[in-house]
């Protein structure tokens, strides 16, 4: 079946410092992939919707200068936090939409990656 | 905003009861229903997309149904076992499948 591997699974940074997560499909072209934020006991939110080759889509209050995405082939996305601080600490998760595909077929997801900014 | 809300937020049950718990969303531009199943560490693992009112989808012990005129959908576990832990996500997408918006999940422990 569709794989969609994310890394890191957990980072720690120094607040003001970058760190990017990974988002790869493993066997099938992403054209479409989102990220979604989770803080503790809340729900997944969608923070934007990468497209490959254009621009991302972010959801309101999501700043863009700020969570960084690049979606340059078919199969790779990456979420840059740029400047983190310890509010950016949160769970990180990405899914993946196959090329072709509604959205009724549903999207695979990444196993998530925690990020703890000190 | 959407609104997706899932009851109950936790539950335990003893191996080999049945159980299930809600969904609930909004009914109006209503475009399909997913379940996931979400274990700590792993992703989320799809177990149903539904689409149409009164539509009822099986995978082994677990089920599912779904009412989009009153906007819920339940998901019914049979007997079920410790490997069935995990949180359950449901997920609505709207009109034309925009994206998903996500519940807070049921967290359910299975205990032996």
């Amino acid at each position: 079946g569709a794989v969609v591997s994310q890394h890191p699974s957990r980072v720690i940074c120094k607040s003001g410092t970058s760190v990017k997560i990974e988002c790869r499909s493993l066997d099938f072209q992403a054209t479409t992939m989102f990220w979604y934020r989770q803080f503790p006991k809340q729900s997944l939110m969608l923070m934007a919707t990468s497209n490959e080759g254009s621009k991302a889509t972010y959801e309101q209050g999501v700043e863009k200068d700020k969570f960084l995405i690049n979606h340059a082939s078919l199969t790779l996305s990456t979420l840059t936090v740029t400047s983190a601080h310890p509010e950016d600490s949160s769970f990180y998760i990405c899914s993946a939409q196959a090329a072709g595909l509604s959205a009724n077929y549903g999207y695979t997801f990444g196993s998530g990656t925690r990020l703890t900014v000190v | 905003i959407l609104n997706v809300e899932q009851s109950p937020q936790s539950l335990h049950v003893q191996e080999g009861d049945s159980t299930n718990f809600t969904c609930s969303f909004p009914s109006s531009n209503f475009y399909a229903l997913h379940w996931y199943r979400w274990e700590t560490a792993k992703s989320p693992e799809a177990l149903f997309v539904m689409t149409l009112n009164g539509d009822e989808k099986k995978k082994g012990r677990i089920s599912a149904t779904l009412n989009t005129k009153e906007g819920y959908s339940y998901l019914y576990i049979k007997g079920s076992q410790p490997e069935d832990s995990a949180t359950y996500l449901c997920a609505f997408t709207g009109n034309y499948g925009q994206n998903f918006v996500f519940g807070p999940g049921t967290r359910l422990s299975v205990l032996p």
